[in-house]
């Protein structure tokens, strides 16, 4: 199993550029999360899909920033325009049912906005 | 707001010795309560959790002690060994959300 695969990894780009995270959630799972992590404010939840529907959107900081997951394979979160504070490592976070029990985080993409 | 308080913010251990990482949540609704650990350029991985329904749960050298009454839960982790050094996040759950704590640094000692 390939687990979660998000891409890029590294993103650097200049304030006022659009940015697109991407990621795979597991075969099978039908959850999917993006978190936040930054030093000051930890792991914050961003949006939580199920079914390919978002569920809960209340961790969105502002109307910069979207997500879709358009089929059960595939998700975006798009920053724009993209703000230095909005430098951060993004995980996307997959699980087989809507119980938080264990959810499966990929790699992280590690964005900054200079 | 963080709903669950985690400390210490770091430590380290020697190896062989014991890590000790605490946490105290005010919510009563959590009903699930995960670890996870996290190397430097990786994602969080489930370590180890328990239901509030039991007071310890050990897996290897890793245990949860959990007190109901206290709201309190801990993670012990015996004869600590290098490749223990990471990052500790403490969790509680209610229905699809993880709320976690702000971490611990463990560094091992060799």
């Amino acid at each position: 199993d390939a687990g979660v695969i998000q891409s890029p990894r590294h993103e650097v780009t200049e304030m006022g550029q659009e940015v697109t995270l991407r990621c795979k959630p597991i075969s099978g799972h039908n959850s999917l999360f993006w978190y936040r992590q930054t030093m000051m404010r930890g792991l914050e939840l961003l949006i939580y899909f199920n079914n390919n529907v978002p569920i809960d959107d209340s961790g969105m900081p502002e109307d910069r920033f979207s997500a879709k997951m358009p089929n059960a394979s595939f998700s975006t979160l798009k920053i724009q325009p993209s703000e230095p504070r909005d430098s951060a490592v993004y995980f996307c976070a997959s699980s087989q049912d809507r119980a938080a029990d264990t959810q499966y985080f990929g790699p992280g993409t590690r964005l900054t906005v200079l | 707001q963080q709903q669950v308080k985690q400390s210490p913010q770091s430590l380290i251990v020697q190896k062989g010795g014991i890590s000790i990482i605490n946490c105290a949540y005010e919510n009563t609704a959590f009903d699930y309560f995960p670890w996870y650990q996290q190397f430097p350029g990786k994602g969080p991985a489930l370590l180890i959790a328990i239901r509030p329904d039991v007071s310890e749960k050990k897996e290897g050298r890793f245990t949860i002690s959990f007190n109901k009454s206290a709201k309190q839960f801990s993670l012990h982790i015996m004869d600590s060994q290098p490749g223990d050094s990471a990052t500790y996040f403490c969790a509680a759950t209610a229905d699809y959300k993880l709320s976690f704590g702000a971490g611990t640094t463990v560094t091992v000692r060799a």
